[in-house]
């Protein structure tokens, strides 16, 4: 089955530097990718989404571009805010309705 | 905006008990989900649904039941509750594999 793996467990950063958040995935489709948002005691919501090769994309002054030779689609943002603050997950979309998450990436930022 | 609703917010069970948790959508999505959310697992599928009628395993189905009779209903139903089942749990809509899903807001069981 399809599989997602990203960055384990906890980020910690000062306010106003870069992050990147590795996610690589498995599937035997052609692939659409997502990455959610969790902020604390919130609904996930989406944050970004592609299945086009090569391409980046843009949110919220977030990033990703969807890599299909390295079965990739970090997130990254050039300067994180108090306010990026939250659990973020990646998906995999395959050749059904499922979407395959991973284990979620907590990113916490500190002034 | 997508509208999600799941009722209760919140709940306490005992185990060997009967829990059902609802989750209505607005949106005239074909698909819905039901997710559980643990520390350390991200989010897990635990059923979904193509349309009324139609009921799907997904990743981790054991011990829970769903139930799709309508577009906008969707049921997750745990006959006998156990422990391991304390968690929290989402339902979502959307329309298809490349589609947003929309996430309701979550319920927290505890099954004592």
């Amino acid at each position: 089955g399809d599989s997602v793996t990203q960055t384990e467990g906890l980020v910690t950063l000062t306010k106003g530097l870069p992050v990147m958040l590795n996610c690589t995935y498995q599937t035997t489709y052609s692939p659409f990718l997502f990455w959610y948002v969790q902020h604390l005691n919130e609904a996930p919501k989406l944050l970004l989404k592609s299945s086009t090769d090569n391409k980046r994309t843009e949110h919220q002054g977030f990033y990703a571009t969807l890599h299909k030779s390295s079965s990739s689609f970090h997130l990254q943002k050039s300067s994180v805010q108090l306010s990026d603050s939250a659990l973020y997950f990646c998906g995999v979309g395959g050749s059904n309705a499922k979407l395959t998450f991973g284990k979620g990436t907590k990113l916490s930022v500190k002034s | 905006e997508a509208a999600v609703t799941q009722s209760p917010r919140n709940k306490v069970a005992v185990t060997g008990g009967k829990v059902t948790l609802s989750c209505n959508q607005t949106n005239n999505h074909n698909n819905m989900y039901w997710y559980r959310q643990d520390t350390g697992h991200g989010l897990r599928l635990i059923h979904y649904s193509y349309g009324a009628g139609s009921t799907e395993k997904g990743d981790i189905p054991d011990g829970y039941k769903a139930s799709r009779p309508s577009q906008e209903n969707f049921s997750l139903i745990l006959e006998l509750a156990t422990p391991s089942q304390t968690s929290v749990y989402f339902c979502a809509s959307g329309d298809g594999t490349k589609d947003t899903q929309y996430f309701g807001p979550g319920t927290r069981l505890l099954v004592l």
